[in-house]
C-alpha cells in the first residue's frame, strides 16, 4: 500500500514571496490533516478535512494560509505572502476514520523562508 | 485544556538496554487515545503504538510497550533491547474524544543510543 505523497520535499522562498504544497493521502483515507512543525517543537494541527469538508481550520493564519481538497483525495497548502516565522516542515497525514486509528503520515516539506 | 507534556528534552541509552521515555497528559475528556510516534531525522512521523483510555491491558508492539497509568495521567513509552536505529525524536500524542480526531503532541524527547 503507497503511503502519504508530500511534494515538494524542500523549498527556499523569500519572505513575502507566495508557496503551496502538495498531498496525496492514502487511498481511502476520508480524512485528512496538514501539521506545522517548527523546529524543536512537536507538530500543531493547521487544517483538517473529512472527504472535502472542513472539519478543523482554527489554528490556521487564515490571513496568509489557505488550503483545500478538491473530490476529497489531493490536497494543496498556500501560504500567500510569506513571513520568516512560517519556516518549518509542513507536514500532511490521512486517517480513515478521524475517530478512530492512528494518522499516517507523509515525509514533510521543509520551508526556509528568508 | 488537553495538554501534552515532555519532560526530557534529551536521552542517552546503551545499545541492548531499555529506556523509557516519560509523557503525561491533561484532559477532561474521558475518552481519548493515546499514541507515540518516532521521527528520525529524515523527518517522518512513524506510527509506533496506540493506547485507548478504555483499555485495561498496557499496549505492546515487538519492543515498544506503553505503561499507561490513568490515575496518574502518564503514558511513558518503554523501548526493550535498544538499537542503535532507535535513535530518533520520539513523541506523545493524544487525540481529543470529541468530533473532530486530531492529534495534540507534546515537545518531543531526543533519543540517543550508545554503542
Amino acid at each position: 500500500e503507497a503511503g502519504v505523497a508530500q511534494s515538494p520535499r524542500y523549498k527556499i522562498i523569500e519572505k513575502r514571496q507566495s508557496v503551496a504544497f502538495w498531498c496525496n493521502p492514502i487511498s481511502g483515507h476520508a480524512t485528512l490533516y496538514w501539521y506545522q512543525q517548527i523546529l524543536g517543537q512537536g507538530p500543531k494541527l493547521l487544517i483538517q478535512f473529512q472527504n472535502n469538508g472542513v472539519v478543523d481550520d482554527s489554528q490556521l493564519p487564515k490571513d496568509r494560509f489557505s488550503a483545500e481538497r478538491l473530490k476529497g483525495v489531493d490536497s494543496t497548502l498556500k501560504i500567500q505572502p510569506a513571513k520568516l516565522e512560517d519556516s518549518a516542515v509542513y507536514l500532511c497525514a490521512s486517517s480513515l476514520d478521524r475517530r478512530s486509528g492512528e494518522q499516517y503520515f507523509g515525509p514533510g516539506t521543509r520551508l526556509t523562508v528568508t | 485544556a488537553q495538554k501534552i507534556t515532555q519532560t526530557q528534552p534529551g536521552m542517552f541509552v546503551q545499545e541492548k538496554e531499555a529506556v523509557t521515555l516519560d509523557c503525561t497528559y491533561d484532559t477532561s475528556d474521558q475518552s481519548y487515545g493515546l499514541f507515540w510516534y518516532k521521527q528520525p531525522s529524515s523527518g517522518e512521523m512513524i506510527f509506533l503504538i496506540y493506547q485507548g483510555s478504555y483499555d485495561e491491558q498496557n499496549a505492546t508492539e515487538g519492543r515498544y510497550s506503553l505503561n499507561f497509568q490513568k490515575a496518574r495521567k502518564s503514558a511513558n513509552l518503554v523501548i526493550s533491547a535498544s538499537q542503535l536505529g532507535d535513535s530518533a525524536m520520539y513523541f506523545c500524542a493524544m487525540r481529543e474524544g470529541g468530533n473532530t480526531g486530531k492529534l495534540i503532541f507534546g515537545q518531543g524527547t531526543t533519543l540517543q543510543v550508545k554503542p
